[in-house]
């Protein structure tokens, strides 16, 4: 079975521009989470998806927004680019059938705003 | 508020000996616990796991314990191996909060060979 995949693997884009990146979930999996990975703050969660709609939310600006797709597959997009939007952004997928749910990471798309 | 904490920025271990990563955490609402292992440029790969009925949990090499009481699991490694040399972070989720894991800031094992 095919793992979590995430395009594109690398980014480089302006301050101001905007930004989409997409996750593929594992087969079967309805559940995907986005978190982002800064030296400064660790790993950090951004939302959930499930079932096209999202399920909770982290601590970040408007600007990060995401959707969930009728085949589980999700886009996060970031508006207005800031220097501090660079990072690594994971999504995680879960079978989710209900409690104790493991959850499997792609490899991340890294962006980086000049 | 870091509510998952990782107090040991590295740890560093002989071939074929123990490894021991350790982590606490505050909030006693947590019912269920992650390992991930983490490479460098790639993502988190999924260890093991508990769920706070259980106080141990094995698979393989690897075991993790958790003490409800003192709000701390570790994570155990025999024998470690030097393909085990990787940022370990252990990651926490609650009920009613869906799949949201709160993660600790990481620990780096080194298995010196």
């Amino acid at each position: 079975k095919a793992g979590v995949t995430q395009t594109p693997r690398y980014l480089i884009k302006t301050r101001g521009q905007q930004v989409t990146l997409s996750c593929s979930p594992i087969s079967g999996h309805r559940s995907v989470s986005w978190y982002q990975q800064t030296p400064g703050q660790g790993l950090q969660f951004l939302f959930e998806y499930f079932s096209e709609t999202q399920r909770n939310k982290g601590n970040f600006p408007g600007r990060f927004s995401g959707r969930q797709f009728s085949n589980s597959r999700s886009e996060m997009n970031v508006s207005t680019l800031e220097l501090g939007d660079s990072a690594l952004y994971l999504c995680a997928s879960s079978l989710d059938r209900g409690s104790y749910n493991e959850q499997f990471f792609g490899p991340g798309t890294r962006l980086t705003v000049l | 508020d870091q509510q998952v904490k990782q107090n040991s920025p590295s740890l560093s271990v002989q071939e074929g000996r123990i490894s021991i990563l350790n982590c606490d955490y505050t909030n006693s609402m947590f019912d269920y616990f992650l390992w991930y292992k983490k490479y460098p440029a790639e993502g988190p790969t999924f260890l093991i796991s508990i769920s706070s009925i259980k106080d141990k949990n094995e698979d393989g090499r690897f075991t993790v314990f958790l003490n409800k009481s003192a709000k701390h699991l570790s994570l155990h490694i025999v024998p470690s191996q030097p393909g085990d040399s990787a940022v370990y972070f252990c990651a926490a989720s609650r009920p009613n909060y869906g799949n949201k894991l709160v993660f600790g800031a990481g620990t780096i094992l080194r298995v010196k060979s």
